[in-house]
């Protein structure tokens, strides 16, 4: 059975870190999304990673402060959250893309997400 | 590209239709549009793509329609685990978007 599981959430300061994985299994790891949900923002991209080069492209939101990489050998994705702020509350899912133009892609797995809360 | 979904909310009986709007900030030349179903605790799931693709296992009563700016999600006759949230995303351009959703609640 295709499955991705989340782990890593957790209450967290604001200007605080937060490592967030996400594991695979049952498939050929592809290229990856993070997606996060709030209940003020609904559904918002945040990042996505190539399955070759490991290119990575970020919403502006995140840029310069999360960071996404992948382990392949371990079919696990990884987003490393710095300086992270209230807004940045959510539920964070990994999804697996069916098909993508470029960064932009729809998603047929999702995990069941991990929530990071950033409260003082 | 702003998604804009219209009803917020959706207030129908099992058995009836239900006709979702996805409507977008500016109009895109591909098809490139996806529809996703959420209820409480889970994560989103595919239901559409390419705007009126159908992804594996969902049933027929759910159609996807549009082109250019405007899109629509017609669940032809409501079953009672249909009640739900519905998202619509676009992936023809970075970044992609979500719209803010349609909630079909039973009346």
């Amino acid at each position: 059975e295709d499955q991705l599981v989340e782990s890593g959430g957790g209450l967290v300061h604001p200007g605080g870190s937060l490592r967030l994985s996400c594991a695979a299994s049952g498939f050929t790891f592809s290229s990856m999304n993070w997606v996060r949900q709030s209940p003020g923002k609904g559904l918002e991209w945040i990042s996505y990673i190539s399955s070759l080069d490991k290119t990575v492209h970020y919403a502006d939101s995140v840029k310069g402060r999360f960071v996404t990489s992948r382990d392949n050998a371990g079919s696990s994705l990884y987003l490393q959250m710095n300086n992270l702020r209230v807004d940045d509350t959510a539920t964070y899912y990994c999804a697996r893309p069916q098909y993508c133009s470029g960064s932009s892609c729809y998603d047929d797995l999702w995990g069941q997400g991990t929530l990071v809360t950033v409260s003082s | 590209i702003v998604l804009t979904q219209s009803p917020g909310t959706l207030s129908l009986s099992p058995g009836e239709r239900a006709t979702l709007s996805c409507r977008a900030s500016q109009s895109f030349s591909s098809r490139r549009l996806a529809w996703y179903q959420q209820k409480p605790g889970q994560p989103p799931r595919l239901l559409i793509y390419d705007a009126s693709t159908r992804a594996t296992g969902i049933p027929d009563r759910f159609s996807g329609s549009g082109s250019g700016s405007d899109f629509t999600l017609i669940i032809s006759r409501l079953e009672p685990e249909d009640f739900a949230v519905y998202y619509c995303q676009q992936y023809d351009g970075p970044p992609r978007t979500f719209g803010q959703g349609t909630k079909v609640e039973i009346k």
